[in-house]
């Protein structure tokens, strides 16, 4: 099956730093990306959709001045946590839609703010 | 909005039995998806339903999706320790390509 990697696994980091996590569909190409965040015993909440080449479109009450979105490839999106605060601290996960409408996801990110 | 709601919560089995999760959306499906979710790890693709009434099978895990495109099952026959995880079912949203979730479903099987 397709693969779509997201690195890093897990990130410690001091509050006040950004962090960016990689997310890159391995085996077939990605016009759209998905980025996802997953609170503890919550379904997944979209974050914004990541398009190649413009403009992320993000879902209403996502700061997007905080999470800075880049999709510069059709196999690699990038989610940048700017200023990170412990708020922040997460499960962030990606996905890549192929065509015919699957979405296949990385491993998440596990993002922890001190 | 469109909503996925998720039966039951979580569930515990013995191994070898069978179980059944449901996904019931409060409007129409135009495609359903159901993954599975370990701890802390991504979600990893099991089957994808269009069609009402369509059903499909892989190894001992069976989805369908009924006529009227509003509920899903996913039933797991003789399971086994290694089936237990967090099963989500997921719907197009009809936007962007993006997909809604149900808050999933807790498998835990004991040996």
């Amino acid at each position: 099956g397709a693969v779509v990697s997201q690195h890093p696994s897990r990130v410690i980091c001091k509050s006040g730093t950004s962090v960016k996590i990689e997310c890159r569909s391995l085996d077939f190409q990605a016009t759209t990306m998905f980025w996802y965040r997953q609170f503890p015993k919550k379904s997944l909440m979209l974050m914004a959709t990541s398009n190649e080449g413009s403009k992320a479109t993000y879902e209403q009450g996502v700061e997007k001045d905080k999470f800075l979105i880049n999709h510069a490839s059709l196999t690699l999106s990038t989610l940048t946590v700017t200023s990170a605060h412990p708020e922040d601290s997460s499960f962030y996960i990606c996905s890549a839609r192929r065509s015919g409408g699957i979405q296949y996801f990385g491993a998440g990110t596990r993002l922890s703010v001190l | 909005s469109q909503e996925l709601e998720q039966s039951p919560q979580s569930l515990i089995v013995q191994e070898g039995k069978n179980l059944t999760i449901n996904c019931t959306s409060s409007k129409t499906l135009y495609g359903l998806y159901w993954y599975k979710q370990k701890y802390g790890e991504g979600l990893i693709f099991l089957m994808m339903l269009q069609k009402g009434g369509e059903e499909k099978s892989h190894e001992k895990i069976t989805a369908k999706l009924d006529e009227k495109k509003q509920q899903s099952s996913l039933h797991i026959t003789a399971s086994q320790p290694s089936h237990a995880g967090i099963y989500l079912c997921g719907a197009d949203s009809g936007s962007q390509g993006n997909l809604i979730f149900g808050k999933g479903t807790k498998l835990s099987v004991k040996p």
